[in-house]
């Protein structure tokens, strides 16, 4: 059985940084694709970040690019999300989501999530 | 990228069918897989369609799963309403290294 769980959320004050942890089990970590979804209080869904199974590739949201970064110990089947320079409106639920990338001549052309963890809260106010 | 639009909200009776819509706004609904994640109150996603219409195992057939070139769009129907299915859900597709989600549609069954 597939499990996520996420840890590490918590009030933080504007500026300041979280490191999300989302430990994996019951598939082979290191094979699949894995990402973080947000969700702001009453709000919908928003893709944060994602990176390959080997840990070779990341991608990023712009509303995140160049202050969260996600990382991988396959070793540990965890998966990681550092946010530095947290603002208000990154408050939100933090989902890990095991992911399928399907690929073509290299490129991704398909992406989606069949797996998700239960979540961790992030509040960012001072 | 392009852009999904769902309806804001939905109602139907318990036993009726019911169809949710996710319109792409630019580029062919054809050339990236939708899916479909349900969300119940207080709870985390889950998915309920995958690659335009297979469901994974354990969802029931009463969920479904199409697109429509002509309209441009993806739907999500669910026949033979349960209570159970009050829920938002949410329609996913992909774009030049970005997922990007629908802003979900509340489906009340009253």
């Amino acid at each position: 059985e597939v499990q996520l769980v996420e840890s590490g959320g918590g009030l933080v004050q504007p500026g300041g940084s979280l490191r999300l942890s989302c430990a994996a089990s019951g598939f082979t970590f290191s094979s699949y694709a894995m990402s973080w979804v947000r969700q702001a209080p009453g709000k919908g869904l928003e893709w944060v970040s994602a990176i390959s199974g080997s840990g070779g590739s990341t991608y990023y949201a712009d509303s995140v690019k160049g202050r969260f970064t996600i990382s991988r110990d396959n070793s540990k089947n965890t998966l990681y999300l550092q946010m530095n320079s947290l603002r208000a409106e990154d408050t939100a639920v933090y989902y890990c989501a095991k992911s399928i990338e399907i690929t073509f001549g290299g490129v991704i052309v398909q992406y989606y999530f069949d797996y998700w963890g239960q979540g961790t809260l992030v509040t960012v106010s001072s | 990228n392009f852009m999904l639009t769902q309806p804001h909200s939905v109602s139907e009776s318990p036993g009726k069918t019911v169809t949710i819509s996710c319109t792409r706004s630019s580029g062919s609904i054809a050339s990236n897989y939708v899916q479909w994640y349900q969300q119940r109150p207080g709870s985390a996603p889950t998915t309920v369609i995958y690659e335009d219409n297979q469901r994974p195992s354990g969802v029931p057939d009463r969920f479904s799963g199409s697109i429509d070139s002509s309209s441009n769009s993806a739907s999500l129907t669910i026949s033979g309403l349960k209570t159970e299915d009050e829920a938002d859900y949410y329609c996913q597709s992909y774009d030049s290294s970005t997922a990007v989600f629908g802003g979900g549609t509340k489906l009340t069954v009253l």
